[in-house]
């Protein structure tokens, strides 16, 4: 049964174009992720929402957005990819809270390819 | 700010062989440390979760441990078969602040088993 989906697993758009990836989970968790992942680096975590409260990580460009309308759903929005943004875009969420800190759970990531 | 290193950055064995897989962190202020594996363009799977009061973890012919004041985990590979082929990423979730369950991750091992 999936748990954290990622809606498409493959995204091409071009230069200048804006595009959005989405997210969704069936654990209710409260908090989301998003982590970008160029080729053959680790990870780096972009944003979070703790239920929310919208928390961006201080070196995330201008040029990334992000949306979380209900607990289940986050979007993320690059308003105008540029070459460098293509990587792969990987969703987690987890619960936290004063009782529970509860590892993440990945979403299989959306391939984002800029021409 | 958390730092987290793996070495080696790759490993190619024969098939039976077992092996070490090395990561160090800066911050011992952590809640827990998990690996992961990723396949080439694929999501990452967890393998191991350790919380920061236990030393190690086993499941099946993978064992992990942690020595949470010297910053330092290994993950062990018994036996080690083709399949086990893949990125192996080391990941602290750094305690204190409002890191809400943030993952730091290591640039990964890059690990061939061949025939």
């Amino acid at each position: 049964d999936a748990m954290v989906i990622q809606n498409p697993r493959y995204q091409v758009t071009q230069f200048g174009k804006p595009v959005t990836l989405s997210c969704s989970q069936t654990l209710n968790h409260n908090v989301m992720y998003w982590y970008q992942q160029k080729s053959s680096q680790a990870p780096k975590l972009l944003f979070h929402y703790y239920d929310k409260d919208f928390n961006n990580e201080a070196d995330t460009p201008d040029n990334f957005q992000s949306r979380r309308p209900n607990t289940s759903f986050c979007f993320l929005d690059i308003r105008s990819p540029g070459l460098g943004d293509a990587a792969m875009y990987l969703c987690a969420t987890s619960r936290w809270d004063s009782q529970s800190r509860e590892t993440q759970y990945f979403g299989p990531g959306t391939r984002l390819l800029v021409l | 700010k958390q730092e987290v290193t793996q070495i080696p950055a790759a490993l190619s064995v024969p098939e039976g062989e077992n092996l070490v897989l090395n990561c160090s962190f800066t911050d011992s202020a952590i809640y827990n440390l998990q690996w992961f594996r990723q396949d080439p363009g694929k999501g990452l799977t967890s393998l191991l979760l350790i919380q920061s009061s236990q030393r190690e973890q086993t499941s099946g012919r993978l064992n992990a441990s942690l020595d949470k004041s010297s910053g330092r985990s290994t993950l062990y590979i018994a036996a080690s078969q083709p399949g086990d082929s893949a990125t192996y990423l080391c990941a602290v979730m750094s305690a204190g602040g409002t890191s809400y369950g943030k993952l730091t991750f290591g640039q990964g091992t890059i690990l061939t088993v061949h025939p």
